[in-house]
């Protein structure tokens, strides 16, 4: 079945390190998103990419950094530099030419301890 | 500039009852509209969606929402609730029909009691 895999589902990190959250897709979607989600604050768009090796800032990417060297794979690493990192990170994507309809990953939770 | 406002973070019916799930929106341009669904620890399902085509949406698992643009609405409800509907529900709201563009709600949380 075609999806959105996201691993890990739960990750726990000591303040100051960094941490890679995996997402693949095989969808054949060109383009992917990552998003964060916090309660009562719905979710934020950390970063996104419409084409393989081409990526752009959402509205809270500091602290954040990606890359996308396959069409399947677009990491994302939450470094030391974000100040609250603990939160349900979503990977999405979606299809060029569609009207905006997101599939989601079942998402990773990080805790920092 | 675009946003979406949901009323109320959390809903409360009796199994059964009406689901009335607010969202209103504000837009320069007709809007591409939204609502997804998230079960607790998930990603969220897209429920349906409003495209310019025909202002009342039918989606999935019994859900409808009507386009509504002279309150600039796009309230979801569901005749009668079943305990499975229990979950987060999102409006979503794009001017231009592109992910990149989603500004989402903050959600409202669905509670059904028998």
């Amino acid at each position: 079945d075609g999806g959105i895999t996201q691993s890990p589902k739960y990750l726990f990190r000591k303040e100051g390190q960094n941490v890679t959250l995996s997402c693949e897709q095989n969808l054949n979607h060109d383009a992917m998103y990552w998003y964060r989600q916090d309660p009562g604050q719905g979710l934020r768009l950390i970063y996104y990419s419409q084409i393989v090796n081409d990526f752009q800032k959402g509205d809270i990417a500091e602290g954040y950094s990606v890359s996308r060297e396959k069409k399947e794979s677009f990491p994302l690493t939450v470094t030391s530099a974000q100040k609250n990192p603990t939160a349900f990170y979503l990977c999405a994507s979606t299809a060029t030419g569609g009207t905006g309809e997101l599939f989601f990953g079942e998402g990773s939770r990080l805790t920092v301890l | 500039a675009q946003s979406v406002t949901q009323l109320g973070s959390h809903v409360s019916v009796s199994e059964g009852a009406l689901v009335l799930l607010r969202c209103n929106y504000s837009s320069s341009v007709p809007p591409y509209l939204f609502w997804y669904v998230q079960y607790p620890n998930q990603g969220l399902q897209l429920l349906l969606k409003y495209t310019s085509a025909a202002t009342l949406v039918k989606g999935i698992n019994g859900f409808e929402a009507e386009f509504k643009k002279s309150e600039t609405s796009f309230h979801l409800t569901k005749p009668s609730a079943h305990m499975s509907d229990a979950a987060e529900y999102f409006c979503a709201v794009s001017d231009t029909g592109t992910a990149s563009k989603l500004t989402f709600g903050t959600g409202t949380r669905l509670q059904v009691t028998l």
